[in-house]
């Protein structure tokens, strides 16, 4: 059973570009959430997709929006990119409605670099 | 809003020595709790968790008690192991809607252990 997969493993752009990453969710979950982890931090909750629709969003500007598709994946696009955005994007998913506890599995993430 | 705060590390131990690694929590519902663990250029793993008050989590020698009346939920491991080196996060999860699934994390511990 694969768990959660993310891809690229490390993406490298200048500022003012665009980005999508993406994630394919642990099998049999249907949640997919995405945090922000800068160098030396604790991972910040950016939003929550569920049912391909965006059910929760946390403190992060409009640049920072995403999508799920049918098959439960999802993208994590960022639009004019700035210094700041440069961190470790992990993509998490869990079953929401069939979960006793919300445990949630973590993908190895994807390290953006922004020049 | 929901906060975690945990200890000022980074904590540097040697082998066979007793582990705490402090966590105090703020939330306005009845979290989830849980201890992450976080291995050089890995995603994060989920180390234990607790769901109820006095509900002691464990995993791997590991051990946390959830403490409503102190809102804390302290990491504790009676013997290191030098494999045990890595970054803790501790963490948090209201368990009802709309922020079912949506985790709170602490600034994460530096964990260095020698031989």
């Amino acid at each position: 059973d694969a768990g959660v997969t993310q891809s690229p493993t490390h993406l490298i752009k200048t500022r003012g570009q665009q980005v999508t990453l993406r994630c394919s969710p642990k099998s049999g979950h249907d949640t997919v959430s995405w945090y922000q982890q800068a160098l030396g931090q604790g991972p910040q909750f950016i939003f929550q997709y569920y049912e391909e629709e965006e059910r929760q969003r946390g403190n992060f500007p409009d640049r920072y929006s995403g999508h799920q598709f049918p098959n439960y994946s999802s993208e994590l696009n960022v639009n004019a990119l700035l210094l700041g955005d440069s961190a470790l994007y992990l993509c998490a998913s869990i079953a929401l409605d069939r979960s006793s506890y919300n445990e949630q599995f973590f993908g190895p993430g994807t390290r953006l670099t922004v020049l | 809003g929901d906060s975690v705060t945990q200890m000022e590390g980074p904590v540097t131990l040697s082998e066979e020595a007793f582990l705490t690694i402090n966590c105090t929590y703020t939330a306005t519902g009845y979290p989830s709790l849980f201890w992450y663990v976080q291995y050089p250029g890995e995603g994060l793993q989920l180390l234990l968790k607790a769901t109820k008050a006095d509900d002691k989590g464990s995993n791997k020698g590991f051990e946390a008690t959830y403490r409503k009346e102190t809102t804390s939920f302290h990491l504790e491991k009676g013997s290191v192991q030098v494999s045990d080196s890595a970054v803790y996060f501790c963490a948090l999860s209201d368990r009802v809607p709309p922020s079912y699934g949506k985790l709170t994390f602490g600034q994460g511990t530096i964990l260095t252990v020698h031989p």
